[in-house]
Order: C-alpha cells, then sequence, then structure tokens
C-alpha cells in the first residue's frame, strides 16, 4: 500500500491564482480530510469527507473548495490564492469505524 | 473541544525513558485521548490512543489518571529518532458522526540527546 499520496511537494503561487492540491489513499478510507498548518502552530481542520459524494466544513473553510468523487481521491481547491493561504497543508484519512488517522506527507505552498 | 495542555518543549538522553504529560481537566466522559507525533518535515504519525485504561502498544505507553485529567505518554527507551513534537489530542465520542476531527494544539517539543 502506498497509504496516503499527495501532490505536489512544493508549489509557489501569485496572489490571485487558482490550484488543486490532490490527494489520494489506497486503503478503502471512507473518512478523508484537508489540515493546514502554519508555522510553529498545530493542525487545523479546512474539510472533511465522510464518503463519496459527501463533504463539510471543518475549523477554518474560508478560500478552499473540496469535492469526493471517489473514495480514493480529495482534492482541494484554492479558488483565488492569498498570501495569508501560504501554509503546509496535510491530507489525512482513516476508517470510520476505526480510531487510527493516516497523514500524507504534505504539500507546502508559497503564495507571493 | 475540550483542551489539553502540555509543555512547550522536553529533553531527553538516548536510550532512557522519556514520559511526556498531558493535563486534560475538562476531559469529558466519551472523549478518547490521542498521542500523535510529527518528525520534522513530516506528517503527523499516529502513535497510541486510550479512552480510560492504560494501553501498550509497539511504539509506547499510554498512562491515563484514575479520575482521566491527565495522561502521560512513555517512550521506554528514547531514541534520535524519537525527536519529534507529541501532541496529546482529545476527540470526542462520536467519531464516526462528522465533525469529530482531531483538534491539534501546539505539542511538546521533544529533543533526544545522545
Amino acid at each position: 500500500n502506498a497509504g496516503v499520496t499527495q501532490t505536489p511537494k512544493f508549489q509557489v503561487l501569485k496572489t490571485g491564482q487558482s490550484m488543486t492540491l490532490q490527494c489520494a489513499q489506497d486503503m478503502n478510507h471512507e473518512y478523508m480530510s484537508w489540515y493546514r498548518q502554519d508555522p510553529g502552530m498545530g493542525l487545523r481542520l479546512i474539510h472533511y469527507s465522510v464518503g463519496a459524494g459527501i463533504t463539510d466544513q471543518g475549523e477554518v473553510p474560508n478560500g478552499y473548495n473540496v469535492s469526493r468523487s471517489t473514495t480514493e481521491d480529495f482534492p482541494l481547491r484554492l479558488l483565488s490564492a492569498a498570501p495569508s493561504q501560504t501554509s503546509v497543508y496535510f491530507c489525512a484519512s482513516r476508517r470510520l469505524a476505526e480510531e487510527t488517522q493516516y497523514f500524507g506527507p504534505g504539500t507546502r505552498l508559497l503564495v507571493l | 473541544d475540550a483542551k489539553t495542555t502540555q509543555p512547550n518543549s522536553m529533553e531527553s538522553n538516548e536510550e532512557e525513558p522519556v514520559h511526556l504529560p498531558c493535563n486534560h481537566s475538562t476531559i469529558s466522559g466519551t472523549d478518547y485521548i490521542h498521542w500523535y507525533r510529527q518528525l520534522p518535515s513530516q506528517g503527523p504519525e499516529y502513535v497510541i490512543h486510550g479512552l480510560t485504561s492504560n494501553v501498550n502498544n509497539r511504539m509506547a505507553s499510554l498512562a491515563i489518571a484514575e479520575d482521566r485529567k491527565s495522561s502521560t505518554l512513555i517512550l521506554h527507551r528514547a531514541t534520535l529518532r524519537d525527536a519529534a513534537v507529541y501532541y496529546c489530542i482529545l476527540r470526542e465520542g462520536l467519531w464516526g458522526t462528522g465533525r469529530r476531527a482531531l483538534t491539534f494544539g501546539s505539542g511538546t517539543r521533544l529533543q533526544v540527546q545522545p
């Protein structure tokens, strides 16, 4: 199993540009989520999904969209990038009935 | 969400045991206690979790106070690879019903000296 994979590893954007961060898992996990981590801080939840076709907002959803068309993929879209979205983004997944959550390696995003 | 309090940083020597404390005085009866760690430039990694009883796994042990207002993560023999930020997290009881994600604080940075 590859676990949770994220692409790209690093991205530089200009203010106002849009992009999609990719996340995929091959463990057939129902639950997937996106977090952001700012320097020296813990992770904050952006959006999550409990299954294909079902998404919901987390703590800091503004400026981000998600969709879940398949169990495996959970892309995060930045609609119009802002410098405040400079951060490291982590995708995570787990089985709904289990406690252990698996995180991807992260995408480092710099918005100029 | 219930809050946790952890020391900002701790130091240990290699091959010695490490006890990482966590206070969670507002914990409710159905909150699970989770520990994750984050090595430099990596995503968080699950360590252990428990509800009421002490727990052991291949990575660590979790000791939970009888009143559940505090817990301690025990690394039995620290290695250099254990240097990381350790997060103590309370996860509310309704895990499968949506808005029950992990709420991360700022964690404890563990330094391991050779």
